[in-house]
């Protein structure tokens, strides 16, 4: 099994509708982030979050919202997705400590928008 | 800004060596990585690289040059499931990671 669980792996919903992708880990790791990725850009980081009580905007917050209901656990919302918001997200994990960039990926959930 | 730099595209044959080539400009430099990245999967972790030099590890090398804002990613002996993205990635003096778009690497036979 995965070490970085992402639900569902593929969705196809309309533009308003409210969308949750949950992200699991069993890796232990206090830091959960949520990125996207669109061809021919660079993950985006949204959302992060270093423990179940701090969470934190990355450069692409808006019209998403997140949730840490417990260490192993991480999800994000579109509250009422639109187009744009068509990608793939990713969930990923990293440890405590100062070598923060060693990310540990889940298999992504892509998102489409109609 | 913040900016990193890496083609988009290269090819290379099996068997053959390819260097994949990052500039960046950062505020700050806490460190920088390597990730690949297969088609529809999860990037997964190759490398980092903190200090000036050469890191080896098995057929994957990765330099740093961190008065010259370069690092380059060396592939030898290509094999066909090298074929993926090689993403490059820069921790600034936030501790934020900052990613490239990545390079798309075709190995044909």
């Amino acid at each position: 099994d995965a070490d970085v669980t992402q639900t569902p792996r593929n969705r196809i919903t309309k533009t308003g509708k409210r969308i949750m992708l949950e992200c699991s880990q069993t890796k232990g790791h206090d830091r959960m982030y949520w990125y996207r990725q669109d061809p021919g850009l660079g993950l985006r980081l949204i959302y992060y979050s270093f423990d179940v009580k701090d969470i934190n905007k990355g450069e692409i917050s808006d019209g998403y919202s997140v949730s840490r209901q417990a260490q192993a656990k991480f999800s994000l919302s579109l509250e009422s997705a639109i187009p744009n918001q068509t990608a793939l997200y990713f969930c990923a994990t990293s440890d405590r400590g100062r070598f923060t960039g060693e990310l540990f990926f889940g298999e992504g959930s892509r998102l489409t928008v109609l | 800004g913040q900016n990193i730099d890496q083609p988009t595209e290269m090819t290379a044959t099996e068997g053959a060596i390819v260097q994949i080539n990052c500039t960046y400009q950062t505020s700050g430099f806490n460190g920088l990585f390597w990730y690949q990245q297969h088609a529809g999967e999860a990037p997964t972790f190759l490398s980092y690289n903190v200090l000036d030099g050469l890191e080896e590890k098995g057929r994957f090398s990765s330099f740093l040059s961190r008065s010259k804002g370069y690092s380059y990613l060396l592939l030898k002996e290509l094999q066909m499931k090298d074929s993926a993205s090689y993403l490059c990635a820069v921790i600034d003096s936030n501790y934020q990671l900052i990613w490239g778009a990545g390079t798309k690497l075709i190995i044909k036979p």
